[in-house]
């Protein structure tokens, strides 16, 4: 298994580009999320599924998109890149999220800078 | 309100010594708590959590938590530190609000000296 996929590693874009982050995860775990990490702060959810065709918002959604049409896969949608989402970025996952004590299996991440 | 707070940003100690890795936590609810460790540009693989199975819980690579609710405090130890300790470690709370839902802690850098 190759575990929790993150696709680019890098990427440097000017302000209001667009661009797609992506995930993959081929554990079959129903819940899959997205994470900033900035200096300081730890990491904070953006956006989050429960199963294929359903997300909700996290703690910062705001500037971001989410869709969840198949198990394995969450991309992360920028529509108008802003410096404040300078960041690195982490998809997670999980076989469910029913109770509180479940692992969530985190990618490598996506070094993000928005110029 | 869920929080999380690590009292150390950074601690360093020498090869061989203990760790200490402090965090307390706030929460409404009955949490679960974890300790993540990020090494320099890798994710974040758990090294610990708990359950309210027990209150020390050991996790890998020698490391141990206890959880103690008087003091709502989830302090993560070693003995003897290695030099492949050196990492970034998080402090998370985890709780059920609709789904599960983590609260990280700031971060506490670990850097061991030889």
């Amino acid at each position: 298994n190759a575990g929790v996929t993150q696709t680019p590693k890098f990427q440097v874009l000017k302000t209001g580009q667009s661009m797609t982050l992506q995930c993959a995860q081929d554990m079959n775990h129903e819940y899959m999320s997205w994470y900033r990490q900035d200096p300081g702060m730890g990491l904070r959810l953006i956006h989050y599924s429960v199963g294929a065709g359903i997300t909700d918002q996290g703690e910062v959604p705001n500037g971001y998109n989410v869709s969840r049409s198949t198990t394995e896969d969450f991309p992360l949608r920028l529509l108008s890149a802003a410096p404040s989402q300078t960041s690195v970025y982490f998809c997670a996952s999980s076989p469910d999220t029913s109770t509180s004590y479940n692992e969530q299996f985190f990618g490598p991440g996506t070094r993000l800078t928005v110029l | 309100a869920q929080s999380v707070t690590q009292l150390d940003s950074h601690v360093s100690v020498s090869e061989g010594t203990p760790v200490l890795l402090r965090c307390n936590y706030s929460s409404s609810y009955s949490p679960s708590l974890f300790w993540y460790v990020q090494h320099p540009n890798k994710g974040l693989q758990l090294l610990l959590k708990y359950t309210s199975a027990a209150t020390l819980v050991k996790g890998i690579n020698g490391f141990e938590a206890e959880f103690k609710k008087s003091e709502t405090s989830f302090h993560l130890t070693k003995p003897s530190a290695h030099m492949s300790d050196a990492a970034e470690y998080f402090c998370v709370v985890s709780i059920i609000q609709g789904a599960q839902k983590l609260v990280f802690g700031q971060g506490t850098r670990l850097t061991i000296n030889p």
